[in-house]
């Protein structure tokens, strides 16, 4: 299966800073089919970014994705309050779909 | 708007087995463009993929290779929910159970949780 690891762990930033997330999987994903999530403490994930690079509904433009293969990236562009929370990113072109063990974006 | 309601219990005892509903609101167990997901998450193991079925002129069920033994995902059309049954349980289930949506595949809308107990 797709092992999907993310770096860092934590990130410790203010409201108004820019986030970059890493997600790098050991094998290529197929079809660039990788999406991101959003969790907050007691809430189950919320879609963000679907293909890469495209926002899922209702999810403001601050939050973008990029890359390819094994490489991928999320950035927030200016941190809102509401942004503080754990993100999961997931490949969902090879069975088994697998995720990320998770970034905490916490206030610094 | 789909909507997704979890329900079942809360504790299972270990050698048991574990059984979810997932009743679906604004859209069809049976379309021909969604798949119907569990899930679940634990502090050990993260967000684990179980599997999933979907209608395409007829029922597929996929499952992860590490349930594949104990797994059973099945489509009710007669009141538009989905259930998961786990069989033979062990602590190491514990976990929060999602069900989602899947469009085509990637995970659009999720249940609630359900935090799922395995003990005596």
């Amino acid at each position: 299966e797709i092992v999907l690891t993310q770096s860092p762990g934590t990130l410790s930033l203010s409201p108004g800073e820019r986030a970059t997330l890493s997600c790098r999987a050991s094998q290529s994903v197929t079809s660039s089919y990788l999406a991101w999530y959003q969790q907050k403490p007691g809430q189950a994930p919320r879609l963000l970014i679907y293909g890469t690079s495209n926002r899922a509904t209702g999810i403001p433009d601050r939050f973008s994705g990029s890359g390819s293969g094994t490489d991928f990236t999320l950035t927030i562009s200016r941190l809102e309050p509401e942004d503080f929370a754990v993100y999961f990113c997931q490949q969902y072109g090879t069975s088994p779909w697998t995720f990320g063990q998770g970034t905490k974006v916490e206030t610094k | 708007q789909v909507q997704l309601q979890q329900s079942g219990p809360g504790l299972v005892k270990p050698s048991q087995t574990l059984s979810l509903t997932c009743a679906i609101s604004g859209d069809s167990v049976s379309s021909n463009s969604a798949a119907w997901n569990w899930i679940r998450q634990s502090p050990s193991r993260g967000l684990e993929w179980l599997g999933r079925t979907y209608y395409r002129s007829k029922w597929y069920n996929e499952y992860a290779v590490s349930m594949k033994s104990r797994i059973t995902i099945s489509p009710d059309t007669s009141k538009n929910q989905f259930s998961l049954q786990l069989n033979a349980v062990t602590p190491e289930d514990t976990a929060v159970y999602y069900c989602a949506r899947s469009v085509p595949r990637y995970l659009d809308y999720w249940g609630q949780g359900t935090l799922v107990t395995v003990s005596s």
